[in-house]
């Protein structure tokens, strides 16, 4: 069975400055899809960044990058210059090719500090 | 931006008792799932549905469970003898294809609470 851990359940970073969130996950899938999610309190998750296991270059989206080490079965989120409005959970998730299952990890609290 | 919409957003229920949580899909998604979180505990998938039947379901979806598309447009999950341990957040989500072609659009959530 897959599982996704996420070791940091908070991190605080500064307003502007960067902060990484860790991810790694086990699984004897070699074609599969790695998503982070964020969570606002009281608020829905919404997708942040997705990766494709089979793509070698990492996704980025404005602000917001990964790591993918596939060997190691890392996929870590870099979030470039904190905004206030960064200030949320934030779940890794996998699903392997053609599935739909999600496999979350249990979350890591962001905190933006003014 | 259309989004996932999920009533009621908190339900308490005597345990034993029956309980229908609603969700609002997408409108042109077809895929349509349910996950719960226990607090403090990690968002566990229950059930994926697709074409008006289960796709696939996790070992907590026993038969206490079911889910339905009534209308075209509700998306239901039924939890029948509601027992303490079923106390948590449920949220509903939709996608347009499969999870891996598509990400998966997640509503507010509801939170079940058993007494």
């Amino acid at each position: 069975a897959q599982t996704v851990t996420q070791s940091q359940p908070e991190m605080s970073v500064q307003e502007a400055e960067t902060v990484t969130l860790s991810c790694t996950y086990d699984t004897s899938e070699s074609d599969y899809y790695l998503f982070w999610y964020k969570q606002p309190p009281s608020r829905q998750m919404i997708l942040v960044i997705r990766q494709e296991a089979y793509k070698q270059q990492n996704a980025t989206e404005n602000r917001f990058s990964v790591n993918f080490q596939k060997a190691a079965k890392s996929f870590s989120l870099k979030i470039s210059d904190s905004q206030l409005g960064d200030a949320a959970m934030y779940f890794c998730a996998y699903v392997q090719n053609a599935g739909n299952m999600l496999t979350f990890g249990g979350g890591t609290r962001l905190m933006v500090k003014p | 931006e259309p989004e996932v919409t999920q009533t009621p957003s908190h339900q308490v229920t005597q345990m034993g008792q029956e309980v229908i949580l609603r969700c609002v899909p997408i409108s042109n998604h077809l895929y349509f799932y349910w996950y719960r979180q226990i607090l403090g505990q990690k968002v566990e998938f229950l059930v994926s549905f697709y074409n008006n039947e289960i796709s696939e379901k996790s070992e907590i979806f026993d038969d206490q469970f079911s889910v339905e598309r009534p209308d075209g447009s509700n998306f239901t999950l039924k939890i029948r003898s509601t027992k303490l341990e079923d106390s948590a957040m449920y949220f509903c989500a939709s996608s347009t294809h499969r999870t891996s072609n598509q990400p998966q659009h997640f509503g507010d959530g509801t939170r079940l609470s058993i007494l």
